[in-house]
C-alpha cells in the first residue's frame, strides 16, 4: 500500500550545519510529496511541495527534489539555524480511486548554538 | 487572514464519556479535514469534506466516531464512548480545494486525554 518512510530522529545539529532529511514514498498513481513543520506549540505548516518528478521545491533556505527513480523526497539545507527546531513531516497525497493523503511519523531537529 | 481555529485546546475526560471537537476552517475553503495524530507519530486522516458532503470517511471508526459540518463551514467530530486508546491530537485542516496538489492548513490541534 501507499506509505512513507523518513529517518528516525532527534537529529541533532550545530548552527550552520549541513541538514539532510530523508524520505521515500510508495504509492500507486503519481503522488504529490509535501514537507510539513510543526514549530514547538504551533500547528503543522507546508514548507515545501512538489507535484511531479523532478520538481524542486524550496522555501526558507530549505529545498527538496521530487526523484521518481529513487522514490524520495529528501529534504535539505544548507546551513540550519537554532530558530530551525521542529518537528519535520514528509506527507504523499495521490488520488488512485481513493484519496489519500498520508504523513510519515516525523523526525524532531535540534539545532545548537 | 484568521487562520483555521479549533476548541477546545485541551480536553481530559473518563473513559466511556462523550466528547466533542470543533472546528471552524478558513473562510471561504471547501475541504476540510480531520486527522488524529498519536504521540511520536504522523497524522492519520479520519475524516474529509467537500462542502457538507463526507467524500472520504473509510478511516473513521463509525462505531464511537461521528462528524458533521453544517452548512459547509464549521465542522464537528464526537466520540461517544471514548475510550483509553482514543488519547491523541485531533487535527482539523482545510484547503481551497480538495485536489492532491492542494496546500492543508492545519488548526493548532486539540489534546485529548482518556482516563
Amino acid at each position: 500500500g501507499d506509505s512513507v518512510t523518513q529517518m528516525e530522529g532527534p537529529v541533532t545539529l550545530s548552527e550552520e550545519a549541513f541538514l539532510t532529511i530523508n524520505c521515500t514514498y510508495t504509492a500507486t498513481g503519481y503522488p504529490s510529496l509535501f514537507w510539513y513543520v510543526q514549530y514547538p506549540g504551533e500547528g503543522l505548516q507546508l514548507l515545501l511541495k512538489a507535484t511531479k518528478a523532478d520538481d524542486k521545491g524550496s522555501n526558507k533556505g530549505f529545498e527538496a527534489t521530487y526523484r521518481k527513480e529513487t522514490t524520495s523526497f529528501h529534504l535539505e539545507k544548507g546551513s540550519v539555524q537554532v530558530s530551525d527546531s521542529a518537528v519535520y513531516f514528509c506527507a504523499l497525497s495521490v488520488t488512485s480511486g481513493t484519496y489519500k493523503y498520508i504523513f510519515g511519523t516525523g523526525t524532531r531537529l535540534k539545532v545548537l548554538a | 487572514e484568521a487562520g483555521v481555529v479549533q476548541s477546545p485546546r485541551y480536553k481530559i475526560i473518563e473513559k466511556k464519556q462523550p466528547v466533542a471537537f470543533w472546528c471552524n476552517p478558513i473562510s471561504g475553503h471547501n475541504t476540510l479535514y480531520w486527522y488524529r495524530q498519536n504521540l511520536g507519530q504522523g497524522p492519520e486522516l479520519l475524516i474529509r469534506y467537500e462542502n457538507e458532503e463526507a467524500v472520504d470517511d473509510s478511516q473513521l471508526p463509525k462505531d464511537r466516531f461521528s462528524a458533521e459540518r453544517l452548512k459547509g463551514v464549521d465542522s464537528t467530530l464526537k466520540i461517544q464512548p471514548a475510550e483509553l486508546g482514543d488519547s491523541a491530537v485531533y487535527l482539523c485542516a482545510s484547503s481551497p480545494g480538495g485536489g492532491p496538489t492542494d496546500t492543508q492548513y492545519f488548526g493548532p490541534g486539540t489534546r485529548l486525554t482518556v482516563l
